[in-house]
């Protein structure tokens, strides 16, 4: 799996969008970007993911660059429970991950 | 997405015992996965567990302390044997579902060696 770079923490202000990124110069071309988050003492949870096109769910959007290079993951709104961990990672399809350090985001009142 | 269970929540463990984490799924899966979360890392891969053959266990991980079995598409158990305090861990199964099987995890047994 290719490499994936995060900030380790980030900072944002409740109500206001958050941009993660993640860098992944590496990428492959079979290989899709996954979003997971994992809030405190809880397993992880599946966000979004994309190959090329931008996404987006009821949870976050996906913007991933032409070079597909690196990505950001937009929480449009965020709110005190988006306090979490934030695990970007890019995976060939075959299920299994391997997760780096992530971001920790801290949303603020 | 999957609801999937693990039993125990939590234990505290003696060295040198054994500790077997059941890991219960909604629905029939192929894959499922085991992590290790030491306190303040991130998530390790231990093996991929699919349903009719064995375990594959990454780098680190060896099937004598870990022993796995997957003896049908909706469970999952997760030895961790002789036990020392570096097994200290948070330990989380989870499945691929989805068009790009995407993952879903428990909610992690965390278990304590003293």
């Amino acid at each position: 799996d290719a490499k994936t770079t995060q900030p380790p923490s980030m900072d944002c202000a409740e109500g206001r969008a958050a941009n993660l990124p993640c860098n992944h110069s590496t990428i492959s071309g079979n290989e899709y970007v996954y979003w997971y988050r994992q809030i405190h003492s809880q397993g992880p949870q599946y966000i979004i993911h994309g190959l090329k096109n931008n996404e987006t769910n009821e949870m976050a959007s996906l913007i991933i660059t032409e070079d597909r290079k690196s990505s950001t993951l937009i929480l449009p709104h965020a709110t005190l429970r988006d306090t979490a961990v934030y695990y970007c990672i890019v995976s060939p399809n075959a299920g299994k991950s391997t997760f780096g350090d992530g971001t920790t985001l801290t949303v603020k009142p | 997405s999957a609801v999937i269970s693990q039993k125990p929540s939590r234990d505290i463990c003696q060295r040198g015992t054994s500790l077997t984490i059941q890991c219960q799924v909604d629905s029939q899966v192929t894959m499922m996965f085991w992590y290790r979360q030491q306190p303040g890392q991130s998530l390790t891969l231990i093996a991929t567990a699919n349903q009719g053959s064995e375990a594959t266990y990454e780098s680190g991980f060896v099937i004598d302390k870990f022993p796995i079995s997957r003896p049908n598409l909706t469970f999952s158990t997760l030895t961790v044997s002789n036990m020392s305090p570096e097994d200290s861990s948070i330990y989380l199964c989870s499945v691929a579902r989805g068009n790009r099987y995407e993952q879903y995890f428990g909610p992690g047994t965390r278990l304590t060696v003293t």
